[in-house]
């Protein structure tokens, strides 16, 4: 069965802090993306990376960064975190499969 | 512009069948997934239709028209663990890593 973790369920940080989400996939799959999911929006795209220190913007990449150093791990930061990045964190992977598989999600509150 | 519409949400009863539709607009397609999400919890992989027609997976089923834009998830002998949202997400072109999703629809089942 293939396996994403996210490093936390739920995170509280300050307007300002910089904030690190981590997602790490035990199935060697080659693409990783991050999510929020937001009620009445659904799933938007934030960044997603195709290989190892590879990555494109996907459709709301403003205020945020990725790093992939490792093909396991895909990280989402937040430089500078304001109360609109409050939202449920949804990080997933893809192998050769058209399917994507999703981490448990972190529900992030900035206050 | 891209769009994916489907109801907020539907209520049926326990050992009905229901049918949640799902209409799309998109510049491209490759590919229409149904995902099913538990409140709090993961997005987990319900179904893939590349060709027109009915894909059936045990009490679910879904089915594609490309020509029409459409496709529905249906949902036979229904339980109360089926209770979740349902999202539809279409994937635009081969290659290329981005989804659109839905909304998502809500489903209650009744007792």
């Amino acid at each position: 069965d293939v396996k994403v973790t996210q490093s936390s369920r739920y995170l509280v940080k300050r307007t300002g802090e910089k904030v690190f989400l981590e997602c790490v996939q035990d199935m060697d799959h080659e693409n990783m993306f991050w999510y929020r999911q937001d009620p009445g929006l659904g799933l938007r795209l934030i960044y997603f990376s195709y290989d190892v220190k590879m990555k494109e913007k996907g459709d709301i990449p403003e205020g945020y960064s990725v790093s992939r150093e490792k093909k396991e791990r895909f990280s989402l930061i937040l430089e500078s975190a304001s109360t609109n990045q409050t939202s449920m964190y949804l990080c997933a992977s893809r192998g050769g499969e058209p399917e994507q598989y999703f981490g448990p999600g972190t529900r992030l509150t900035v206050t | 512009g891209q769009n994916i519409d489907q109801p907020t949400e539907m209520t049926a009863t326990e050992g009905a069948i229901v049918q949640i539709n799902c209409t799309y607009q998109t510049s491209g397609f490759n590919g229409l997934f149904w995902y099913q999400q538990h409140a709090g919890e993961a997005p987990t992989f319900l179904s893939y239709n590349v060709l027109d027609g009915l894909e059936e997976k045990g009490r679910f089923s879904s089915f594609l028209s490309r020509s029409k834009g459409y496709s529905y998830l249906l949902l036979k002998e229904l339980q109360m663990k089926d209770s979740a949202s349902y999202l539809c997400a279409v994937s635009k072109a081969s290659g290329t890593y981005k989804y659109i999703f839905g909304t998502g629809t809500r489903l209650k089942v009744l007792a």
